[in-house]
């Protein structure tokens, strides 16, 4: 079946210790989304890749980073998590026109910071 | 800035009775749809809207557009134990894409 697909489910990293989180779609879309939901919170966008364009969101911090090597595959890095960053991180994709804007979510990555 | 609000923040229920989830926006949207997250789960679409005025239905759900198309609604008839989740509106204003606050739904067997 086409999905989302979010590895690892349950990350742990250290205050400090860059770590990166991976999506990858077999539904071949062209936007693919990066969202952080906090606890009884709605999603809050990152930033979204249109095919190769990367859009990011005025309020997102500098400590996020993402990359888009292929249709396929976005990741997100944290250069420097901090205890305020333990979070859901949510990669969803949609594709622009036809069903509109609906978008897909991947499962999720739990982020702990210790 | 854009917001996109949403009420009631919590809504507990006895299965069998009625829901109704309100969404606001500051602005006009384009489109508005609907997604439900499970407790532990990821976001899943629902539905989405795009005409002024726009009714559309789904088994128990109906969805509502506002004629400005700055506000929605979401109910539910005879809730189930199945119902509960978080209800998310979401829509773009503008070149921006908004998720609303979110109502949680607790259906009291």
């Amino acid at each position: 079946d086409a999905m989302v697909i979010q590895n690892p489910r349950y990350q742990v990293t250290q205050f400090g210790k860059p770590v990166t989180l991976s999506c990858s779609q077999t539904l071949n879309h062209n936007v693919m989304y990066w969202y952080q939901q906090k606890s009884s919170q709605a999603p809050k966008l990152l930033f979204h890749y249109y095919d190769k364009d990367f859009n990011n969101e005025a309020d997102t911090p500098d400590n996020f980073q993402s990359r888009r090597p292929n249709t396929s595959f976005c990741f997100l890095d944290i250069r420097s998590p901090g205890l305020g960053d333990a979070a859901m991180y949510l990669c969803a994709t949609s594709r622009v026109g036809g069903a509109g804007e609906t978008q897909y979510f991947g499962p999720g990555t739990r982020l702990l910071v210790l | 800035g854009q917001q996109v609000m949403q009420i009631p923040q919590y809504q507990h229920v006895q299965e069998g009775e009625d829901f109704t989830t309100y969404c606001n926006s500051s602005t006009t949207l384009s489109n508005i749809q609907w997604y439900k997250q499970r407790p532990g789960g990821h976001p899943v679409f629902l539905i989405q809207l795009v005409k002024s005025g726009e009714v559309k239905k789904q088994k128990r759900l109906t969805f509502q557009f506002g004629e400005a198309k700055k506000n929605s609604s979401l109910h539910i008839t005879a809730t189930q134990t199945t119902d509960v989740g978080t209800y998310f509106c979401a829509g773009r204003g503008g070149n921006q894409f908004y998720f609303g606050t979110g109502t949680s739904l607790t259906v009291i067997p």
